[in-house]
C-alpha cells in the first residue's frame, strides 16, 4: 500500500516560514491535499490539489509537489497556526485514501 | 451552509454493538461520497471506508473490512458506522467527512467512542 511520510515535528518562530514535507513514491504524479487539526477540533482542509486554497484560508498557506516530496509552506507564521498537519492523497492503484503520518507544528 | 453533524460520545463494553451517525445538511446528501476516518488517542488519521449515499456503493480500507459496516439512509441524509462486537482497541475519535473529488472538504465534529470493561 502507498505510504506517506512526514516529520513528526517542526518548530518555527513567529513571523518566520514553516515548511512541512510529505514524502511518497513519485508523489509528484498525484494530487496532494493538506489538513490542519488544532487540539480538540476536527481536521480542516487548508490546501487541495497541491497548491489550491479553499475559501477563507489565508494566502500565507501554500503548497508545492514534485518528485518524491510535497511541501506545505506557512509564511509569516502566527501563534494560531500551531497545530497538527496531515497530507493526503488518493492512491489510484488501490482506490484508497491515504493520510500522512502527521506533523506537529510548534510556534516558539 | 454544508454541515455534517455526528452523534454524541459513547461508552461501551467489549463485545457490545454500536452504531454512530453522521447527518448531512445544506447540500444534496445523495450526490456526495461520505468517508469515515479514525483517530486513535494521540495518533494520526486513518481512512476507514467511504459510501455513496445515492446507491450505497461502499469501499473499505482492508484494515477495517469485516470489523465495521458503513451504511447510509439517503431519505434522512444520514450515514452510519457500526460495530457488531467492539474491542478495547476501537477506542478512538471517529470523523465523517464529505468527499469532494478526492479530498475531504467538510468534516463532522467527531464522535468519541470509548470501549472499556
Amino acid at each position: 500500500s502507498y505510504v506517506l511520510t512526514q516529520p513528526p515535528s517542526v518548530s518555527v518562530a513567529p513571523g518566520k516560514t514553516a515548511r512541512v514535507t510529505c514524502g511518497g513514491n513519485n508523489i509528484g504524479s498525484k494530487g496532494v491535499h493538506w489538513y490542519q487539526q488544532k487540539p480538540g477540533q476536527a481536521p480542516m482542509l487548508v490546501i487541495y490539489y497541491d497548491s489550491d486554497r479553499p475559501s477563507g484560508i489565508p494566502e500565507r498557506f501554500s503548497g508545492s509537489n514534485s518528485g518524491n516530496t510535497a511541501t506545505l509552506t506557512i509564511s509569516r507564521v502566527e501563534a494560531g497556526d500551531e497545530a497538527d498537519y496531515y497530507c493526503q492523497v488518493w492512491d489510484n492503484n488501490s482506490a484508497h485514501y491515504v493520510f500522512g503520518t502527521g506533523t506537529k507544528v510548534t510556534v516558539l | 451552509e454544508v454541515q455534517l453533524v455526528q452523534s454524541g460520545a459513547e461508552v461501551k463494553k467489549p463485545g457490545e454493538s454500536l452504531k454512530i451517525s453522521c447527518k448531512g445538511s445544506g447540500y444534496s446528501f445523495s450526490s456526495y461520497w461520505i468517508g469515515w476516518i479514525r483517530q486513535m488517542p494521540g495518533k494520526g488519521l486513518e481512512w476507514m471506508g467511504i459510501i455513496y449515499p445515492g446507491d450505497s456503493d461502499t469501499t473499505y480500507n482492508p484494515s477495517f473490512q469485516g470489523h465495521v459496516t458503513i451504511s447510509a439512509d439517503k431519505s434522512i441524509s444520514t450515514a452510519y458506522l457500526q460495530w457488531s462486537s467492539l474491542k478495547a482497541s476501537d477506542t478512538a475519535m471517529y470523523y465523517c467527512a464529505r468527499r469532494d473529488r478526492v479530498f475531504f472538504e467538510y468534516w463532522g465534529q467527531g464522535t468519541l467512542v470509548t470501549v472499556s470493561s
